[in-house]
């Protein structure tokens, strides 16, 4: 079946631009998660959606970042003013159980690959 | 912080041989560890699930342990393969149970 979906593939924006990645999970996936992946680095974690409500957006690096998910499936991570340092792939995962990933394993897109210039 | 180290950090094997990847977390109140394949310019693919609870996980020709009182998994793979070769990543969760904390991975080649 269709695994998870995230547009572009590839996005160059300059310096003060705002963005927005968008991540279709795999349909009737409740859990929901964006990570950020700097080069050579493993991914860090931003935030999580169970359906439609955000329970967690303690790793979103400022105020500039913001996640939505209105309907309980397709997300849109924005970023308003970028900035150099917000050059990273941004993957996104889906998981079945509404445990976060606790009990079944997360999959994730190809991701999306940000260059800020 | 729940802090994952994995070593080493790159390895090249000629094909066939077996070989060990290690991970080490520092908290061990964990619900689960995951290990990850990431080939170039792709996203993660769940390779293993271990819950807190199991001692390992099989898969074909890969084998993941767990001892959580000690932070400490391995993942053994048999037999290597060219087609092995990528980046694995191990991944443990957090306190909240959502966020999933990554090592920075190993970068495996297998030569032919």
């Amino acid at each position: 079946g269709a695994g998870v979906s995230q547009s572009p593939r590839y996005k160059v924006a300059k310096r003060g631009q705002d963005v927005a990645l968008r991540c279709d999970p795999i349909s009737g996936h409740v859990s929901l998660f964006w990570y950020q992946q700097a080069l050579g680095q493993g991914p860090e974690f931003l935030t999580y959606f169970q359906n439609e409500a955000q329970l967690d957006k303690s790793g979103l690096p400022s105020d500039r970042f913001f996640a939505e998910r209105p309907e309980g499936s397709v997300s849109t991570l924005k970023i308003q003013r970028t900035q150099q340092e917000d050059s990273a792939v941004y993957l996104c995962a889906s998981s079945l159980d509404a445990g976060g990933g606790v009990y079944s394993p997360l999959h994730f897109g190809n991701g999306t690959r940000l260059t800020v210039t | 912080k729940q802090e994952v180290t994995q070593i080493p950090a790159a390895l090249s094997v000629p094909e066939g041989e077996n070989l060990v990847l290690n991970c080490s977390f520092t908290d061990s109140a964990i619900y689960n560890l995951q290990w990850f394949r990431q080939d170039p310019g792709k996203g993660l693919t769940s390779l293993l699930l271990i819950q807190s609870s199991q001692r390992e996980q099989t898969s074909g020709r890969l084998n993941a342990s767990l001892d959580k009182s000690s932070g400490r998994s391995t993942l053994y793979i048999a037999a290597s393969q060219p087609g092995d070769s990528a980046t694995y990543l191990c991944a443990v969760d957090s306190n909240s149970g959502y966020a999933l904390n990554f090592g920075k991975g190993t970068s495996l080649l297998v030569t032919p």
